[in-house]
């Protein structure tokens, strides 16, 4: 148990589909990220938000849209995606928005399918 | 982004000693070296960071060398569920934090 939580942890989706991951983290973090992790890739940022103002955004395609409600929370919205969006996505939290000696706080991960 | 090289793959005889290399040959002044460790099916995992001196905590020690362009993890007794990929990271606080494909980590009961 690392105190960030993904939901849900397995989702199969069509491509004309909209579904959403969530991430909660209990640890009173204040900077939250998604990463992509791709077979045989290294993970690859996504987003980060930091006091829930998102402060970058790596070149991801609008078909995935990111919200934080509050420091707590992280959304991913997935719509009309492709094949090749199949990852695992997973969702981290620090303290600060990656102060040096920061430590990232990594959820299980969500799987996502497309098919 | 700053780099390292580690090797793709490593075998280690469980309870005894590991030492994945790390190779950054670009490391600036203000970077971090950060270790992660992702088990089978689940995120990464903190595991050690330094900057000049060496370090230990409870999972793992962590030793620079003096001109900062490689280090090591050093895991001192191995056992199965140190079974896992391991990423060596350099962080300067500014950046992005970049993981590379990391070390695949195979303890041979």
């Amino acid at each position: 148990e690392t105190g960030v939580t993904q939901t849900p942890r397995h989702l199969v989706m069509g491509m004309t589909n909209k579904k959403s991951l969530k991430c909660e983290q209990h640890l009173g973090h204040n900077a939250m990220y998604w990463y992509k992790q791709s077979a045989k890739k290294p993970l690859e940022l996504m987003f980060v938000y930091n006091f829930k103002e998102q402060t970058e955004n790596n070149s991801v395609p609008s078909r995935f849209s990111p919200e934080c409600p509050n420091s707590s929370h992280l959304f991913l919205h997935l719509h009309t995606l492709q094949p090749e969006d199949s990852a695992l996505y997973l969702c981290a939290s620090s303290q600060e928005w990656l102060q040096n000696t920061g430590e990232l706080f990594f959820g299980e991960g969500s799987r996502l399918t497309v098919l | 982004d700053a780099k390292t090289t580690q090797p793709n793959s490593m075998e280690s005889n469980e309870e005894e000693p590991v030492h994945l290399p790390c190779n950054h040959s670009t490391i600036s002044g203000t970077d971090y070296i950060h270790w992660y460790r992702q088990l089978p099916s689940q995120g990464p995992e903190y595991v050690i960071h330094g900057l000049t001196s060496n370090v230990n905590n409870r999972m793992a020690s962590l030793a620079i060398a003096e001109d900062r362009k490689s280090s090591t993890l050093i895991l001192h007794r191995a056992t199965l569920r140190d079974a896992a990929v391991y990423y060596c990271i350099l962080n300067d606080g500014n950046e992005k934090l970049t993981f590379g494909t990391g070390t695949r980590l195979t303890i041979i009961p």
